[in-house]
């Protein structure tokens, strides 16, 4: 079975540019998060999605970061525009979570590094 | 929000010892987990927790979920280099939503 396919691994850019994050779930799986882990720190969540539908996004800095996944299926995390403090790894993770089920089995890929200059 | 602590922040034992590890939280979760993070990789999951009291073990890790709910704790047995990572708890509520603690880096020296 396929995992959770990120792209790209790596991206340099100067600040005030703009940059994109694409995600591919593991097939059949509903739900499906961002997260922001800064070097040192656990992942901080930025945005989960249910099929299309945005479960929870208050942690997002909507001023710049956006976030879609318009079939239920891949996703896209946009930056723009970009500062220092957005250097981070962008994990996008998916889970086979429905409404009564045992929570909390998430599967992760391997993450988009993102160094702003 | 809500925070988890995770303590300690980083240990580096010899190869063979145990290692105990725990996380608490000001809140209460219905979910308990345990993830390891190698370098360049996402967090995978390693156990899971679902009642408050549940000793769960896995290989040579055990974990349980705190009689409280606001607490866990990791133990790994006999460590080896492989065990070498970053390891994250995290507590999940309704509508599967997760909040990581700030991790306990382990190192195993040969």
């Amino acid at each position: 079975e396929a995992g959770v396919a990120q792209s790209p691994r790596y991206k340099i850019i100067e600040k005030r540019q703009s940059v994109a994050f694409w995600c591919n779930p593991i097939s059949g799986h509903a739900t499906l998060y961002w997260y922001q882990q800064i070097l040192g720190q656990g992942p901080k969540l930025l945005i989960q999605f249910q099929n299309n539908g945005v479960v929870d996004d208050s942690q997002l800095p909507k001023d710049r970061f956006s976030a879609e996944r318009l079939k239920g299926v891949d996703s896209t995390l946009k930056i723009q525009p970009a500062k220092l403090e957005d250097s981070a790894v962008y994990l996008c993770a998916s889970s086979l979570y429905y409404s009564g089920r045992a929570g909390g089995e998430l599967f992760f890929g391997e993450g988009s590094r993102l160094t702003v200059l | 929000g809500q925070q988890l602590n995770q303590s300690p922040q980083s240990m580096f034992i010899q190869e063979g010892e145990d290692v105990s590890m725990n996380c608490t939280s000001s809140s209460i979760f219905n979910t308990w987990l345990w993830y390891k993070q190698d370098p360049g990789e996402g967090p995978v999951l390693l156990i899971a927790l679902y009642k408050a009291g549940e000793l769960t073990s896995n290989g040579r890790l055990t974990a349980q979920f705190g009689i409280t709910r606001k607490d866990s704790f990791l133990n790994i047995s006999a460590s080896i280099p492989s065990d070498v990572g970053i390891y994250f708890c995290a507590g999940c509520n309704a509508g599967n939503m997760l909040t990581f603690g700030g991790g306990t880096r382990l190192m195993v020296k040969p």
